[in-house]
């Protein structure tokens, strides 16, 4: 069965700095590769996903992620944090023809 | 012009009640899910349907059941209500034969007193 691991509960970044937050993933075949963004009160929003091809793929409000095949790692980046960044972060994985799974989250705080 | 809409937003209602939550999509997409999240965020998949067809029915009490009448409408009707399922509830779409990403609603916070 697929699964996600986001090991870090929180992750905290002055603002201008560059940010990472790490996901590893576990799944049967090739992996299909999520980054949800969620705010208060909000629903997920879809920020990039890695499906095949260049290993790294770039997303909106100037997200990129690097798929790493043999860490089989997919940790998201920015160059440099803005404090309206401070969210919580979803990884995701599935594999052909099954359920995508999310991560736990991880709480993205920028400081001004 | 919202994706994917669900309503109530808030829903506040006491054990034992029926109750149920709404969600519509207008992006044309073929599949259709319930995720329930918790109060520490996790998210977990309830239902999901595939052209009206039921593909995911996760371990989830039988007092939960999805009803898709179309593509574009999947509700969830909730029996006999418990403390337990005060949760978010949130609805989404996507493009399952693209292995599409996933569009959610808003959410649909349930307190169950």
């Amino acid at each position: 069965a697929q699964s996600v691991a986001q090991p870090e509960d929180q992750v905290n970044v002055a603002e201008g700095n560059p940010l990472t937050v790490k996901c590893t993933y576990s799944v049967s075949g090739n992996p299909y590769l999520f980054w949800y963004v969620q705010y208060p009160n909000r629903g997920l929003q879809f920020l990039l996903k890695y499906i095949t091809g260049d290993n790294l793929v770039k997303g909106s409000y100037g997200f990129e992620a690097e798929f790493n095949k043999s860490q089989t790692s997919f940790h998201l980046k920015k160059p440099s944090a803005l404090v309206s960044d401070s969210a919580l972060y979803f990884c995701a994985v599935r594999g052909l023809f099954q359920k995508l799974v999310f991560g736990t989250g991880t709480r993205l705080l920028v400081s001004p | 012009d919202t994706a994917v809409s669900q309503t109530p937003k808030y829903l506040v209602t006491q054990m034992g009640n029926d109750k149920s939550i709404k969600c519509e999509q207008n992006l044309g997409h073929d599949t259709m899910y319930w995720y329930k999240q918790d109060s520490k965020k996790f998210l977990k998949i309830m239902f999901s349907y595939n052209n009206k067809e039921l593909i995911i029915n996760e371990t989830v009490p039988n007092r939960f059941s999805p009803k898709s009448p179309d593509k574009a409408h999947l509700n969830l009707h909730i029996n006999s209500l418990e403390l337990g399922d005060s949760a978010v509830y949130f609805c989404a779409s996507s493009q399952e034969r693209t292995v599409g990403e996933l569009f959610f609603g808003e959410g649909s916070r349930l307190t169950v007193l």
